[in-house]
């Protein structure tokens, strides 16, 4: 079983700040996901990496496959990104998402 | 881009009836998921569908759940006899390739309410 550990789990932020939410697991994994929850509930993928650095826009995402850690990075964060961003893996062999608990970011203006 | 659809977006149904939730994957996708999120709880994983069975469930899908792919297009979850405790938001996902291959695509989720 893969434990999933996100931080913070709340985050409060100005605009144009940056942001970095970090998560880790336990048990080593093919690919992890960064998925972005907004205030009505609808679930976005973010990003699906299994290694390095991918980049989309102000969005970075990092991954650290021997320290079984990811970072997502928000440059010149804006009041829209404000939502709910989740990390969850996927174990090898397996098909299902494990999620993590969640950052709550809040940008103000 | 193709999105993944969910019908209906509030369901609200009494203690004990069936209730069916429908989805309808990316017409090129594979491989299909239902999640469902307790409110205020984390996202958690119900049963993943591939050629036409069960490649895995968790421990939450007991008897009380069965999922179908009735058609070429839609997926469903059925939930029978509910209780207060299947309240939750119910996603769909899919994707083109299961093991973390391709990323899984979410819909918008059904929000059910048991009274």
């Amino acid at each position: 079983k893969n434990e999933v550990e996100q931080s913070p789990q709340n985050l409060t932020a100005q605009e144009g700040e940056f942001i970095t939410i970090n998560c880790s697991y336990s048990v080593g994994i093919s690919a992890l996901h960064w998925l972005q929850q907004h205030p009505g509930g609808g679930i976005v993928s973010l990003f699906m990496l299994s290694s390095g650095k991918k980049k989309h826009g102000r969005l970075i995402a990092t991954i650290n496959i021997q320290e079984k850690h990811s970072s997502l990075h928000i440059t010149a964060s804006h009041p829209r990104d404000s939502a709910v961003y989740i990390c969850a893996v996927i174990n090898f062999g397996n098909e299902k998402l494990t999620f993590g608990t969640g950052t709550r970011l809040t940008i103000i203006p | 881009e193709p999105e993944v659809t969910q019908t209906p977006s509030h369901q609200v149904t009494q203690m004990g009836q069936e209730v069916i939730l429908r989805c309808v994957p990316i017409s090129n996708h594979l491989y299909f998921y239902w999640y469902r999120q307790i409110l205020g709880q984390k996202v958690e994983f119900l049963v993943s569908f591939y050629n036409n069975e069960i490649s895995e469930k968790s421990e939450i899908f007991d008897d009380q759940f069965s999922v179908e792919r009735p058609d070429g297009s839609n997926f469903t979850l059925k939930i029978r006899s509910t209780k207060l405790e299947d309240s939750a938001m119910y996603f769909c996902a899919s994707s083109r390739q299961g093991g973390g291959n391709q990323p899984q695509h979410f819909g918008d989720g059904t929000r059910l309410s048991i009274l």
